[in-house]
């Protein structure tokens, strides 16, 4: 069975705090995409990142930076310094490299809340 | 501009009533796919097409309909079979061999009155 888990429901932040969205997921399968994608009040999906199975480095964009563990199943996003438009949905979500369909398993979502 | 383009944004059906979504996209990509969002909740496929003319069911298939017939249009119809039908349906695409990045369109929502 494939899973996505993001504990936290809400998370509320004064600006310029730092945050951290976690990401844990099951799969059976060995090659994998894991990605993150943010949903603002209008609600299109924006994709963040995508990173795959094999490549265990972290990744920094700006302010956003992302914190892959194959050993823990876990792949949790940071936002440093975060601003009110920050402010979002974000999910994360897992889908198997090969698997034709382009099914993505989403977790349900963690809803950012970047005050003023 | 390239993108995918959903219409239209809001959308009320009366009980009994077949709706259809539009979802169109410029980006040359060969998969399609419809999502299904309720509130506080993450989004559950509702069907998927990788090719012209062909589809497949996702895990909430039932009450909906979808054709294929050109690359750029996946049009989702919302039968009066959906028991459940409000919601906020995301159309998406992507390259079928570039990895799987799935890009999404802005949304429609569905409000049966």
């Amino acid at each position: 069975a494939q899973k996505v888990t993001q504990a936290q429901t809400e998370i509320s932040v004064v600006e310029k705090e730092d945050v951290t969205l976690d990401c844990v997921y099951e799969t059976r399968d060995t090659t994998y995409y894991l990605f993150w994608y943010k949903q603002p009040p209008s609600g299109e999906l924006v994709f963040l990142i995508r990173r795959n199975s094999f490549d265990e480095q972290n990744e920094i964009s700006g302010r956003y930076s992302w914190n892959f563990q194959k050993s823990t199943s876990s792949f949790n996003f940071t936002i440093t310094a975060s601003q009110v438009v920050d402010s979002a949905v974000y999910f994360c979500a897992l889908t198997p490299i090969y698997n034709q369909g382009g099914k993505l398993i989403f977790g349900q979502g963690t809803e950012l809340s970047v005050k003023p | 501009d390239g993108g995918i383009t959903q219409s239209p944004k809001y959308l009320f059906r009366k009980e009994g009533q077949n709706v259809t979504l539009s979802c169109e996209q410029n980006l040359n990509h060969d998969a399609m796919y419809w999502y299904r969002q309720d509130p506080g909740q993450g989004l559950r496929l509702i069907y998927y097409s990788q090719i012209v003319n062909d589809f497949q069911k996702g895990d909430i298939a039932e009450g909906y309909s979808v054709s294929r017939e050109k690359k750029e249009s996946f049009p989702l119809t919302v039968t009066s079979a959906q028991k459940n039908p409000t919601a906020f349906y995301l159309c998406a695409s992507s390259i079928r061999d570039r990895g799987n990045t799935i890009y999404f369109g802005e949304g429609s929502w569905l409000t049966v009155v």
